[in-house]
């Protein structure tokens, strides 16, 4: 297995272009989520999906646009970035119905937008 | 909404000695869990607590959810040098979805050889 996935590692971006950032798992899992990292802040919770055709909103969702059309990709999508957006983003993903230790975090993507 | 107090911010120790930290919440937790964070990594899950009282290990690692289910502490004995990183609290709100976590702001951890 190769866990939970991310593309890109790293992107830069000029503000208001958009982009997609690329998350995949190939444990079956159901719930997959996105959060943000911010400099000596914790994680928070942008989107989540607790199944295929399914997602809600988190904490801050605001300029970010999720889908889940398969169980195994979940794409957070930046319509129009802006310099708030920069930031590190983090994909999970862990079975519904499993307990929370079953969460897996992939590595992150670095994103910069100028 | 809610949110997790961590402490300390940071701490610089010396190799051997015990680390202790903790959380506290304005509102009720079901799950409380440790996370380690290093550089340019994501958070790896150290300890998930899930009943009030529990007292776990993991190794060296020692984690509690407090009796209010508004607490957790984590301690770590006889520190070693690859135990720097970035610890974070998480409590996990069935009021919410499963799943769903909200972290605190992390304790960054030194250690001096």
């Amino acid at each position: 297995n190769a866990g939970v996935t991310q593309t890109p590692k790293f992107q830069v971006l000029k503000t208001g272009q958009s982009m997609t950032l690329q998350c995949a798992q190939d444990m079956n899992h159901e719930y997959m989520s996105w959060y943000r990292q911010d400099p000596g802040m914790g994680l928070r919770l942008i989107h989540y999906s607790v199944g295929a055709g399914i997602t809600d909103q988190g904490e801050v969702p605001n300029g970010y646009n999720v889908s889940r059309s398969t169980t195994e990709d979940f794409p957070l999508r930046l319509l129009s970035a802006a310099p708030s957006q920069t930031s590190v983003y983090f994909c999970a993903s862990f079975p519904s119905g499993g307990v929370i230790n079953e969460q897996f975090f992939g590595p992150g993507t670095r994103l910069t937008v100028l | 909404g809610q949110q997790l107090n961590q402490s300390p911010q940071s701490m610089f120790i010396q190799e051997g000695e015990d680390v202790s930290m903790n959380c506290t919440s304005s509102s009720i937790f079901n799950t409380w869990l440790w996370y380690k964070q290093d550089p340019g990594e994501g958070p790896v899950l150290l300890i998930a607590l899930y009943k009030a009282g529990e007292l776990t290990s993991n190794g060296r690692l020692t984690a509690q959810f407090g009796t209010t289910r508004k607490d957790s502490f984590l301690n770590i004995s006889a520190s070693i040098p690859s135990d720097v990183g970035i610890y974070f609290c998480a409590g996990e709100d069935y009021g919410g979805s499963q799943g769903n976590l909200i972290f605190g702001k992390g304790t960054k951890l030194s250690v001096k050889p």
